[in-house]
């Protein structure tokens, strides 16, 4: 078992709506949870990072944390075509090792 | 502020030689994490270093090795190059000490092995 998993996707979803990208983590212990943008042949840009059970909100991005559950969201509203990318769903795993799924990529298409 | 600086960003060698990689830090970060991304096996944790200690380290061969400087700049080192090694290698700098503390990624070094 892969110890942060992600649907590779392609997730395709129409400009205005709403995306929904998930990720799911094996250590029970992990502490921090970290969404990442990563557009073709660009580094991993930080979106949001998220440390307590609940929902946090900034912008157009809600994460969703449930560590019952080992369970991590992205909700993007009003997608636009330029949030087309790759999502990067990342758990720490000591010091400053963030432990990467292997991403999903989203395509908004107008 | 500026970001996260690598350098070079495009290298090309040959199986066998040396590499040597450079990161620069945000101001006033101290710790630097190294990555390497491939298609086939995704982002992978290198190693950590802050105040020029290694704290962590991947599942990497021993060719793959790094050091951090008083100023927290940091190099990666892979020795005896492999065809496998070509890749995306991409640093992280992270502001505090503790475990953890949000990483911010440089444009990274494209490496190709021919």
């Amino acid at each position: 078992q892969k110890e942060v998993e992600q649907n590779s996707g392609p997730l395709s979803v129409p400009e205005g709506a709403i995306a929904s990208l998930n990720c799911t983590y094996s250590d029970r212990g992990s502490q921090s949870f970290f969404w990442y943008r990563q557009y073709s042949g660009k580094s991993p840009e930080l979106i949001m990072s998220i440390y307590s059970n609940g929902d946090k909100e900034d912008g157009r991005f809600t994460a969703q944390l449930n560590k019952a559950s080992q369970y991590v969201s992205l909700l993007i509203r009003d997608s636009q075509p330029s949030d087309s990318a790759t999502y990067l769903c990342a758990v720490t795993g000591g010091y400053n090792k963030l432990i990467f799924g292997a991403g999903t990529r989203l395509a908004v298409h107008p | 502020k500026a970001g996260v600086t690598q350098t070079p960003r495009y290298l090309i060698k040959t199986r066998g030689q040396q590499v040597t990689l450079s990161c620069s830090p945000i101001s006033g970060h101290r710790s630097v994490s190294w990555y390497q991304q491939t298609p086939g096996q995704g982002l992978q944790f290198l190693f950590e270093y802050f105040s020029e200690t290694q704290r962590n380290k991947g599942n990497f061969p021993g060719r793959f090795s790094g050091r951090q400087f008083s100023n927290s700049r940091s190099e990666m080192n892979v020795s005896t190059l492999e065809l496998g090694d070509s890749a995306l290698y991409l640093c992280a700098s992270s502001q505090r000490r503790g475990a953890t503390d949000t990483q911010y990624f440089g444009p990274g070094t494209r490496l190709t092995v021919l």
